[in-house]
């Protein structure tokens, strides 16, 4: 299976700034996926990242606020801009296995203040 | 109504007991079904994956699906401590539905030695 490296796997940063999260893929991967994780609640479908093309963005989340690149297939960054407390969640990265499975990285734990 | 409804817990057992997770849906047109496993301060891990109704076994792990009910369940026989972990179900249409994948809010599980 794919091994994802996630960083930074937490962070504190202040409300009106921006933090951007990377994530490497150790093998080429058509589709990347952010979620976000909220305490109590599912994991929440940000986008869909394809390399080539604009991120494919959620009911509820917009490319303003959560920007997206994808330089290549092993590669993608998420960006929380203009955080607010609200934006205090983890962040996930993924993949899609070949049997519809997503694999993981460890997440970004952020704190906004 | 949520697409998916799994009870948060926590669920305290004695070590070696027989867990049981469950999750109900109501999109019968999901195609595939999912448990992940995930520990504090890491990403989900994929646990079991079925397409079809009837029960999956994976070591002390047993995946049950009933498509008609629309419930799914995950058994974990012989507890460990280190089954201590949060349990999502996942499930998902397949590729005419765009892999479209709903998650479980989570069950923490805690094993007691």
């Amino acid at each position: 299976s794919a091994v994802i490296s996630q960083k930074p796997s937490r962070d504190i940063c202040q409300r009106g700034t921006s933090l951007t999260i990377q994530c490497q893929v150790d093998s080429q991967v058509t589709m990347m996926f952010w979620y976000r994780q909220q305490p109590g609640q599912s994991l929440t479908l940000i986008a869909t990242a394809n390399q080539g093309s604009e991120a494919t963005y959620e009911s509820g989340f917009v490319i303003d606020k959560f920007p997206i690149s994808r330089p290549n297939l092993t590669f993608s960054t998420l960006t929380v801009s203009n955080m607010s407390p609200e934006d205090s969640s983890i962040y996930l990265c993924s993949v899609v296995r070949g049997d519809y499975g997503y694999t993981f990285g460890s997440g970004t734990r952020l704190t906004v203040v | 109504q949520k697409e998916v409804e799994q009870d948060p817990g926590p669920l305290s057992v004695p070590e070696g007991a027989i867990v049981s997770l469950n999750c109900t849906y109501s999109n019968s047109a999901f195609q595939y079904f999912m448990w992940y496993r995930q520990y504090s301060r890491k990403g989900p891990e994929l646990l079991m994956y079925t397409y079809s109704s009837g029960n999956k076994e994976d070591g002390r792990f047993t995946a049950q699906v009933d498509k008609s009910s629309k419930y799914i369940s995950l058994f974990i026989r012989d507890s460990q401590p280190s089954d201590s972990a949060t349990y999502l179900c996942a499930m998902g249409l397949g590729q005419a539905g765009g892999f479209k994948t709903i998650f479980g809010a989570g069950t923490r599980l805690f094993v007691k030695a």
